[in-house]
């Protein structure tokens, strides 16, 4: 089956800075969300993009659905403390019947305030 | 609050035992996912529902099963447990099936603990 390679898998950054992660795929994905889960939690649905090409933002949040479809980007600008948690990417692979998500293994993200 | 809710928060149970995990999806949801998240692991796709028909298999073992009732809640039922089935489960929801929406809400997850 399809696979999304995340990375990285977990990084440290100083408070104020901002992230940047990516996802990436062999096969064309036609959807892409990002979730961000915090500790003991369900995942939070962050943004969730359609359309190649396509940039979202939502607060200090921006994603992108790469135009090779391939892959998607999420940036976190101006980084604080509570945005410590794992993000994950997901996609809806491109095909007859694709109904199903395909979550990539998260990105740890510490703040260190 | 996603508006997905899961019963219970926690479970122990010994090996060899069956449980019952519950999720009530947000109001107007017709689909019903459940995935498993193992230490440190990503979020494995066990199955979905769609009001009330099973739509998609995952890596759901045989030992494991579910439904989703007329009222639109599902139950994930886990027998014969073993340790290594120790995780959180997760229910999460979706409007539907259709090509419109993807985008699907999780529960606060059932963390099992197989002793």
């Amino acid at each position: 089956g399809q696979q999304l390679n995340q990375s990285p898998q977990s990084m440290f950054i100083q408070e104020g800075e901002d992230v940047s992660m990516n996802c990436t795929s062999s096969s064309i994905f036609n959807t892409w969300l990002w979730y961000k889960q915090d500790p003991g939690e369900g995942p939070v649905l962050l943004i969730a993009l359609y359309k190649a090409g396509e940039l979202t933002s939502n607060g200090r949040l921006t994603a992108q659905f790469g135009i090779t479809r391939k892959d998607s980007f999420l940036n976190i600008s101006a980084s604080i403390p509570s945005d410590v948690g794992i993000y994950f990417c997901a996609g809806l692979p491109s095909g007859a019947g694709s109904y199903q998500l395909t979550f990539g293994k998260g990105t740890k993200l510490s703040v260190i305030p | 609050d996603s508006g997905v809710t899961q019963t219970p928060k926690h479970l122990i149970t010994a090996t060899g035992q069956r449980v019952t995990l519950r999720c009530s999806p947000r109001s107007g949801d017709l689909s019903v996912y459940w995935y498993q998240q193992s230490l440190d692991q990503g979020l494995q796709f066990l199955i979905q529902y769609y009001n009330g028909e099973e739509r998609a298999k995952g890596n759901i073992l045989e030992r494991f099963s579910a439904q989703q009732f007329p009222d639109l809640h599902s139950e994930l039922n886990l027998s014969s447990l073993e340790l290594g089935d120790s995780a959180l489960y997760f229910c999460a929801s979706s409007v539907g099936s259709s090509i419109i929406s993807y985008e699907q809400y999780f529960g606060p997850g059932t963390r099992l603990t197989v002793t």
